[in-house]
């Protein structure tokens, strides 16, 4: 049982828009600690979409988006692509654990 | 341009030690903290811990603690991770990953617990 809590998956056709939450709590995206996203191609190491909750290092395209409110957040791609198809993590930290906490992983599927 | 490149596939018994290597390259290495990170066949991202390769000063994840040991030589700019005690559910590819950190208020140069660059990932497969 992960301490962020994701779908395991999602799927959408080419061009379309999908979103995958990630839910925590107080201890943790609630307490201000900020949310990364990484996507996970197959066979390889993960790589960062967003960092500090909405920033996307340089190189990620704006398709990526993130956001946080409260407990929670989210991560939206925009203009599906057939590469997008790929594991999802979000990431924090917990201070009650005083551990990085990540997400279960979401499974995107393009259809 | 930065890299991590990771130590080969192991192969241990049960009740054996492995270490893994991550050699940086592109940076300065004592710059960055460098945190472990592992993945289970089929299961998700699970933390370990983190050095400051520059203090060498160590903070791992409660469920490793005691049987994790995370060291660096910084005249070759190489982190190591020590697991002991392997058990089966011990296999798992383990990663390394970089950490930008900040200065806090104070400061004390701490990690942000964002991870910008991962090595390519060590394959180790404990077997009973």
């Amino acid at each position: 049982q992960s301490v962020l809590t994701q779908p395991p998956s999602v799927s959408g056709a080419p061009g379309q828009r999908v979103s995958i939450s990630c839910t925590g709590s107080s201890s943790n995206i609630g307490a201000g600690y900020d949310v990364q996203w990484y996507q996970q191609l197959p066979g390889t190491a993960p790589k960062v979409l967003i960092y500090g909750n909405s920033n996307r290092p340089s190189g990620v395209p704006d398709r990526f988006s993130g956001s946080k409110s409260g407990t929670s957040a989210s991560l939206a791609i925009t203009g599906l692509q057939a590469e997008d198809e790929a594991d999802y993590y979000c990431q924090s930290y917990d201070s009650s654990l005083s551990n990085v906490v990540f997400g279960g992983g979401t499974k995107l599927t393009v259809l | 341009q930065v890299h991590l490149v990771q130590s080969g596939a192991e192969v241990k018994k049960a009740g054996a030690s492995v270490k893994v290597s991550c050699k940086a390259s592109g940076y300065t290495f004592t710059g960055y903290y460098m945190h472990w990170v592992r993945q289970a066949p089929g299961q998700g991202l699970e933390w370990m811990g983190w050095i400051n390769p520059n203090s060498g000063g160590t903070h791992y994840a409660q469920k490793f603690q005691g049987w994790v040991t995370m060291t660096r030589d910084t005249s070759i700019s190489t982190a190591y991770m020590e697991l002991s005690r392997l058990r089966s559910d011990d296999t798992a590819v383990y990663y390394c990953a970089r950490d930008l950190g900040y200065y806090d208020r104070t400061g004390y140069f701490t990690p942000s617990y964002y991870f910008d660059y991962w090595g390519q990932g060590t394959l180790v497969t404990v077997s009973s």
